[in-house]
């Protein structure tokens, strides 16, 4: 059972370098979705792809994120010039065109920026 | 736009004893509606979903929840926990439209911690 997966599991940086996440889907899925997670609080939205195309994104996305899907399976996402606000779990989540929005997460990257 | 409120953010309870984790949501437009359980350092396993139909929704590990449209609830229900049940649970909704994302909007989540 191939579920999504996530790389790294965590990461630790200093303020201000940049840092990429990894995210491979289960394969036959095609609409991607990433959030981020902070400490006592829920997932909370920042994009989604169908195929490759990002087709939303949420205002917690500011101008240091950038998200990509270059061939329609696997996704990154980039932070440029981390904060220490910025300091979360990024999770990446996945589903089938025919699902009714069930999505199924991975593990989660746990980004610490100190 | 949609929210959602999770009315409890810590909920003891004793192992084998009965438990409601209560979650209300507001949207403007119909919703689909999820309890997903969260393990320490793990990502999220979806517990249950209600889609449309029967307002009981049973899903995995003996939970079951159900969809009040009047009072916009959407409660989880175990009628005896385990030890193993002690996690973080989160409620969401989604828009249903189509041709929209359809992202996920959760809680804040519940802590269930079942004491021995």
């Amino acid at each position: 059972d191939t579920g999504v997966s996530q790389n790294p599991r965590h990461k630790i940086t200093k303020r201000g370098q940049n840092v990429t996440f990894r995210c491979d889907p289960i394969s036959e899925h095609n609409r991607l979705y990433w959030y981020r997670q902070t400490l006592g609080q829920g997932p909370e939205f920042l994009t989604y792809f169908q195929n490759e195309a990002q087709l939303e994104k949420s205002r917690l996305l500011s101008d240091r994120f950038s998200a990509e899907r270059p061939k329609g399976s696997f996704s990154t996402l980039e932070i440029q010039r981390t904060e220490q606000g910025d300091s979360a779990m990024y999770l990446c989540a996945s589903r089938s065109r025919a699902s009714y929005n069930e999505q199924f997460f991975g593990p989660g990257t746990r980004l610490t920026v100190l | 736009a949609q929210s959602v409120t999770q009315l409890d953010s810590q909920v003891p309870v004793f192992e084998e004893a009965p438990v409601e984790l209560r979650c209300n949501y507001s949207s403007s437009v119909s919703v689909y509606l999820f309890w997903y359980v969260q393990y320490p350092n793990q990502g999220l396993q979806l517990l249950l979903k209600y889609l449309s139909g029967s307002t009981l929704v049973k899903g995995i590990n003996g939970f079951e929840a159900e969809f009040n449209k009047s009072q916009t609830s959407f409660h989880l229900r175990k009628p005896s926990v385990h030890i193993s049940d002690t996690a973080e649970y989160f409620c969401a909704v989604s828009g249903f439209s189509s041709g929209s994302a359809r992202q996920l909007t959760f809680g804040s989540g519940t802590q269930l911690t079942v004491l021995p």
